[in-house]
């Protein structure tokens, strides 16, 4: 089953206002990494978060990570109509080598 | 460097004929990942290659699909008797060595029609 859960399913917004997206997962993770995705096409990384971390930063990107809940935020300020896009959150085991399960992810709209 | 390709970019097929696609990583990352995604869905993993030990194949739908990584470069995922539900769009990523903590870095992708 799905690991990372997205909310909302979408998100339509003007430019300049902020854009908050919500993961939840199940199990332990090692980190938490957010993705986005133009068009249907190849995914970007954006920013990961360990699981030893609260808080991150990256330009106009903040993630927050409470593992107690078992979900992250990803929050982008400003937002321009470039971000618009589908945005995933991913998961990663807590050890070894494996792959990352992906939720959903949230689409969103950013209207001129 | 270059990044991921996928070849072929599009590709329309009748049910069940077969089909190949292809997928080159960066170069030296030792770990490589196939995704399926249908359309307004999220990933699903198919296969997973990581150095010279066996691939994960938990994913892998049906017998039908399979995949090889030669030489430990190159992915081919192979469909055998595609069916309709197989139309979507087939997505390869690479990273350093596979670690859950690494980063993934994505093909353009295949989009897969069949009729």
């Amino acid at each position: 089953s799905q690991q990372g859960e997205e909310d909302p399913q979408a998100l339509s917004i003007q430019e300049g206002e902020n854009a908050t997206m919500n993961c939840s997962y199940k199990t332990s993770i090692n980190n938490l990494q957010w993705y986005r995705q133009n068009s249907g096409r190849g995914l970007v990384h954006l920013i990961l978060i360990r699981s030893n971390e609260r808080e991150k930063h990256s330009g106009r990107l903040r993630v927050t990570l409470d593992t107690s809940k078992k979900s992250s935020s990803l929050l982008i300020t400003a937002s321009r109509a470039a971000d618009t896009a589908s945005y995933f959150c991913a998961t990663g085991k807590p050890s070894g080598y494996s792959t990352l399960t992906f939720g959903k992810g949230t689409m969103l709209l950013v209207s001129p | 460097g270059a990044g991921v390709s996928q070849s072929p970019s599009n590709k329309v097929t009748e049910k069940g004929k077969d089909v190949e696609l292809r997928c080159d990583p960066i170069s030296g990352h030792t770990a490589l990942y196939w995704y399926r995604q249908s359309l307004g869905q999220g990933l699903e993993f198919l296969i997973y290659f990581q150095g010279n030990s066996a691939p994960d194949k938990s994913g892998l739908p049906s017998d039908r699909f399979s995949a090889e990584r030669t030489g430990g470069s190159v992915s081919t995922l192979t469909i055998q008797r595609t069916q309709q539900e197989d139309s979507a769009v087939y997505l390869c990523a690479s990273s350093i060595s596979g670690r859950a903590q690494e980063t993934q870095y994505f093909g353009p992708g295949t989009r897969l029609l069949v009729l």
